[in-house]
């Protein structure tokens, strides 16, 4: 079975620019997650999506950060503009009854 | 005050040692646990998972928790190089605000020397 699929691994940007990151979840997987993980922190919770409608964005900076996930497959979260607080990884993963989560490698970016 | 508290470590022990990873927690409402390990550059995957109070063994890892503490533990036995990474505790609930959400320690270093 293939696991959470992340693009780009890695992306190096100047600060008040885009970008974007992509995440295909595992096949049958309802839920989907977008975390982020700031270097030496644990994950936190910036995006819940049930199928295609946001369950849980309370830690999501709308002035900056959106997602969506069109057709409750794929998943985009976008970054405009980056912040020099904004390098972290972020971490996208998907669960099916929201007990086990599965993430992917992760999408590691470097605002300068 | 954090919702979960994790010791960051870093921890360095020599082959063979047995580990212990804790973490504490404050809200209640929490009621699964997990233990995920971290390899440099790579995402979180699942170790352990609990619900009730008492141990849970896996080979050589045993997860404890002590809800009426508010205290989960991970133990690794016969610790190899392979385990070197990062430990990360995670919690969720089954209602309230803290539903589906899970929440995550700060993550303890470890380092298994030969």
């Amino acid at each position: 079975e293939a696991g959470v699929a992340q693009s780009p691994r890695y992306k190096i940007i100047e600060k008040r620019q885009s970008v974007a990151f992509w995440c295909n979840p595992i096949s049958g997987h309802a839920t989907l997650y977008w975390y982020q993980q700031i270097l030496g922190q644990g994950p936190k919770l910036l995006i819940q999506f049930q199928n295609n409608g946001v369950v849980d964005d309370s830690q999501l900076p709308k002035d900056r950060f959106s997602a969506e996930r069109l057709k409750g497959v794929d998943s985009t979260l976008k970054i405009q503009p980056a912040k020099l607080e904004d390098s972290a990884v972020y971490l996208c993963a998907s669960s099916t009854s929201g007990n086990t989560i599965y993430f992917g490698e992760g999408s590691w970016l470097t605002v300068v | 005050q954090k919702e979960v508290e994790q010791d960051p470590g870093p921890l360095s022990v020599p082959e063979g040692a047995i580990v212990s990873l804790n973490c504490t927690y404050s809200n209640s409402a929490f009621q699964y646990f997990m233990w995920y390990r971290q390899y440099s550059r790579k995402g979180p995957e699942l170790l352990m998972y609990t619900y009730s109070s008492g141990n849970k063994e896996d080979g050589r890892f045993t997860a404890q928790v002590d809800k009426s503490s508010k205290y989960i533990s991970l133990f690794i036995r016969d610790s190899q190089p392979s385990d070197s990474a990062t430990y990360l505790c995670a919690m969720k609930g089954i209602g309230g605000t803290s539903y589906g959400k899970l929440t995550f320690g700060q993550g303890t270093i470890l380092t298994v020397h030969p």
